[in-house]
């Protein structure tokens, strides 16, 4: 069965410094993996996804997330953080066991971020 | 605002009760999806429906069941209810296509409450 892991229950970061998000995958076959936030009291919003071609995937508010297929590894990135990127970041995997065609989306954990100014 | 709606916000409901879940997707998506947010599970696919059509299971109980009706919105039946399914019910919708490729799109949830 496909999983994603989040390794960090929580990551700290100073705004203006370089973040780093980190997700790893267990996947048969090729991978698509995904990006959602959670900002508190709120639902799941889509940053990016990898589904095949360029290892760099840039997505919304400046975030970027580069897929290592050596490495299963899929993490998530900004140049330089906000204080407004203080969230919960879920990695995301499909996965295409069921027998009728459809697909399940399998979450990890989710990594807080804390970004101080 | 991601065109996902789900009523009511809050439910709050004693064990053994009955309840049901609402959500509209965005307009033309055909996929809908449910997921159940706890803290010690964390988020847990529960079903998939695309265009009436049941298309995956999750970690649904038997006491859940859902449905998707002809105008797409969906529903989301919770029975026999025990403290342990206080949780946050998201809904997500994407397509129209209903490809694997797409992202999909979360309601702002439904807080379930089981006293």
């Amino acid at each position: 069965a496909q999983s994603v892991a989040q390794p960090e229950d929580q990551v700290n970061v100073a705004e203006g410094n370089p973040l780093t998000v980190k997700c790893t995958y267990s996947v048969s076959g090729n991978p698509y993996l995904f990006w959602y936030v959670q900002y508190p009291n709120r639902g799941l919003q889509f940053l990016l996804k990898y589904i095949t071609g360029d290892n760099l995937v840039k997505g919304s508010y400046g975030f970027e997330a580069e897929f290592n297929k050596s490495q299963t590894s899929f993490h998530l990135k900004k140049p330089s953080a906000l204080v407004s990127d203080s969230a919960l970041y879920f990695c995301a995997v499909r996965d295409f066991g069921s027998r009728t065609g459809g697909f399940k989306t399998i979450f990890g954990a989710g990594t807080r971020l804390f970004v101080k100014a | 605002d991601s065109g996902v709606t789900q009523t009511p916000k809050h439910l709050i409901t004693a064990t053994g009760q009955r309840v049901t879940l609402r959500c509209s997707p965005r307009s033309g998506d055909l996929s809908v999806y449910w997921y159940q947010q706890s803290l010690d599970q964390g988020l847990q696919f529960l079903i998939h429906y695309y265009n009436g059509e049941e298309r995956a299971k999750g970690n649904i109980l038997e006491r859940f069941s859902a449905q998707q009706f002809p105008d797409l919105h969906s529903e989301l039946n919770l029975s026999s209810l025990e403290l342990g399914d206080s949780a946050l019910y998201f809904c997500a919708s994407s397509g129209p296509s209903g490809s694997s490729y797409n992202e999909q799109f979360f309601g702002p949830g439904t807080r379930l409450t089981v006293l």
